[in-house]
């Protein structure tokens, strides 16, 4: 059974710093890995995909690695600012059936002005 | 403008009451989903609809139930049977090629007392 893991749970960090989040999974027959945005009381926001034949993917200040014989994705953020403090979730999609994805817990992210 | 939304953002109800969760996309995807998300939790699978008139259970089916009539619409009903209703219920659904990135509504907060 697929397990999703992000640590840390929560992370604080001034504005202006580099930062990763980390995403762990168990098993590594996956089709794709999402990484998502959530801010309080809302929906998910889709920020990067990567295919699971990809290593990495770009999107502004944000990059996304995937690692799938290890089990890893990192999402690296680039100069961060107050504006992207939110919940992050990574998911991995399952290579069988219906494209179901399998959540991490979420890295709570502030970014301290 | 295209998206998913969800009605009503916030609902309350009386334990042993049904209530149902409205899901609208118009992104002309085929596959939709249902999630449940609780407090420091990561978003749990209910239920997830490839084609129209057609649908599987997910991880968490038992208390729920739902329906798709029209590509466009899939309703969620939150039943008597559901031990611990009150949670955040998302909606997504998902390109039908490519990459299969899945995109999410808003949300629905549900509340049952």
């Amino acid at each position: 059974k697929q397990e999703v893991t992000q640590i840390p749970a929560a992370l604080s960090v001034p504005e202006g710093e580099n930062l990763v989040l980390n995403c762990s999974f168990t098993d590594s027959a996956i089709y794709n890995l999402q990484w998502f945005r959530q801010d309080p009381g809302k929906g998910l926001t889709s920020l990067l995909l990567i295919q699971s034949s990809q290593r990495e993917q770009t999107s502004g200040r944000l990059n996304a690695s995937l690692d799938k014989s290890s089990g890893r994705s990192t999402l690296y953020i680039a100069a961060s600012q107050p504006g992207d403090s939110a919940t992050y979730l990574c998911a991995v999609g399952r290579l069988q059936g219906a494209q179901k994805l399998v959540f991490g817990q979420g890295t709570r992210l502030t970014i301290n002005p | 403008d295209g998206g998913i939304t969800q009605s009503p953002k916030y609902l309350f109800r009386k334990e042993g009451q049904n209530v149902t969760l409205s899901c609208e996309q118009n992104l002309n995807h085929d596959a939709m989903y249902w999630y449940r998300q609780d407090p420091g939790q990561g978003l749990r699978l209910i239920y997830y609809s490839q084609i129209v008139n057609d649908f599987q259970k997910g991880d968490i089916a038992e208390g729920y139930s739902v329906s798709r009539e029209k590509k466009e619409s899939f309703p969620l009903t939150v039943t008597s049977a559901q031990k611990n209703p009150t949670a955040f219920y998302l909606c997504a659904s998902r390109k039908t090629s490519g990459s299969f990135e899945q995109y999410f509504g808003p949300g629905t907060r549900l509340t049952v007392t």
